[in-house]
């Protein structure tokens, strides 16, 4: 079955590490997205990519990384420079940006949480 | 700006009885609207999609919306509730900004469903 997959499930970070999260989709989607979720605030796009080697910020980027040198890949780099990382990170895809009609696929999730 | 706004953060209804989540938006634009679930430390999960067709628009697991562009709303309906609709609902608009089409979510609606 095609989907999203994210990996791990639950993460922890360390004072002062940078931490990746995977995404990887098998659905031949050219648009990506990362968000951030904490409670009682939704979703907020944290970077976003239309397609392979080329990505924009959303609305919180400080902080976090991304890059996208293959389709169906798109790891978020957490860095140390983030204070507050601990949240709910989800990534979402939509085959392309040509339409506003597209619902966006998520996958399951990563939990972040400080030691 | 466009916005969604979620009016109530916590609904609880008896099993058994109707669903009523509401959604406003506020949009430019003739929008793409949608309603999506999640269950506790999972993805999202699309319920429904409104793209302009019918204003009346039928989703999986006995849900359905209607499109009031005179009310600038999009509200969720089910009429009978089930013990597993107990999770978290977000209205979310898709919308063009500055040439890119965006997402935009709502802050969610948390369902509680009585036995």
């Amino acid at each position: 079955d095609g989907g999203i997959t994210q990996s791990p499930k639950y993460l922890f970070r360390k004072e002062g590490q940078n931490v990746t999260l995977s995404c990887e989709q098998n659905l031949n989607h050219d648009a990506m997205y990362w968000y951030r979720q904490d409670p009682g605030q939704g979703l907020r796009l944290i970077y976003y990519s239309q397609i392979v080697n080329d990505f924009q910020k959303g609305d919180i980027a400080e902080g976090y990384s991304v890059s996208r040198e293959k389709k169906e890949s798109f790891p978020l780099t957490v860095t140390s420079a983030q204070k507050n990382p601990t949240a709910f990170y989800l990534c979402a895809s939509t085959p392309g940006q040509g339409s506003i009609f597209q619902p966006q696929h998520f996958g399951d999730g990563t939990r972040l949480s400080i030691l | 700006a466009q916005s969604v706004t979620q009016l109530d953060s916590h609904v609880s209804v008896s099993e058994g009885t109707p669903v009523l989540l509401r959604c406003n938006y506020s949009s430019s634009y003739s929008p793409s609207l949608f309603w999506y679930v999640q269950h506790p430390n999972k993805g999202l999960q699309l319920l429904l999609k409104y793209t302009s067709a019918a204003t009346l628009v039928k989703g999986i697991n006995g849900f359905e919306a209607e499109f009031k562009k005179s009310e600038t709303s999009f509200h969720l309906t089910k009429p009978s509730a089930h013990m597993s609709d107990a999770a978290e609902y977000f209205c979310v608009v898709s919308d063009l900004t500055s040439g890119t089409y965006k997402y935009i979510f709502g802050t969610g609606t948390r369902l509680k469903v009585l036995a």
